[in-house]
């Protein structure tokens, strides 16, 4: 079964909203997930590094003001896209992963953002 | 940045044959993996392989790294449908930067049945 659980796994919303993605880790502890950004026929693009109790890590090019994270436990990170707008429309997919080294990566299924 | 070259970007083949797929990357790894993803839907897992090993099998699967040349290949043999998906490897480093993955361009394989 799934152990990464994203929700929504597709939403719609008008440019000038805030859009909250969540993302789960069901059966283990995640001190640590990412979030990537895929637009369509592209591939993974890292946007940001979320550790539990602590700032996120943005990559460069990401607006860390724009794409807010929070994860306020261990098993949950969020992702809020704040006044998005259609070129914000994309595939967001988060991964968690435990404490311990060389733990194995999982992956959400994915939420597909469209900006009207 | 993306540092991940794969290829080739699409690949079409019938059920059955052989499928290879190729990336090249750019810096020091401590492993690169292997994913495949359907249509709109999220990544699953394929294999992992480490930098200091240079073959690696699992079912169908097979997995190449070369090192030196910084490049991997992906093998699937007797493919079937249902192997139709994206395929992207994905460069990973030690340490602090564990499961902080680098994907490639990604190879889109359709097998026709």
């Amino acid at each position: 079964g799934a152990v990464v659980s994203q929700h929504p796994s597709w939403v719609i919303c008008k440019s000038g909203t805030s859009v909250k993605i969540e993302c789960r880790s069901l059966d283990f502890q995640a001190t640590t997930m990412f979030w990537y950004r895929q637009f369509p026929k592209q591939s993974l693009m890292l946007m940001a590094t979320s550790n539990e109790g602590s700032k996120a890590t943005y990559e460069q090019g990401v607006e860390k003001d724009k794409f807010l994270i929070n994860h306020a436990s261990l098993t949950l990170s969020t992702l809020t896209v704040t006044s998005a707008h259609p070129e914000d429309s994309s595939f967001y997919i988060c991964s968690a992963r435990r404490a311990e080294n060389n733990s194995p990566l999982h992956f959400g299924n994915g939420t597909r953002l469209t900006v009207t | 940045s993306q540092q991940g070259e794969e290829d080739p970007q699409a690949l079409s083949i019938q059920e059955g044959e052989n499928a290879t797929m190729n990336c090249s990357y750019k810096t020091s790894i401590n492993n690169l993996q292997w994913y495949r993803q359907n249509s709109g839907r999220g990544l699953v897992h394929l294999i992992l392989i480490r930098s200091n090993e240079r073959e690696k099998h699992s079912g169908r699967l097979r997995v190449t790294l070369d090192t030196s040349k910084k490049s991997s290949s992906l093998l699937i043999t007797a493919s079937r449908a249902a192997d139709t998906a994206s395929y992207f490897c994905a460069t990973a480093l030690g340490g602090t930067s564990y499961g902080k993955l680098t994907f490639g361009q990604g190879t889109i394989l359709t097998v026709h049945p």
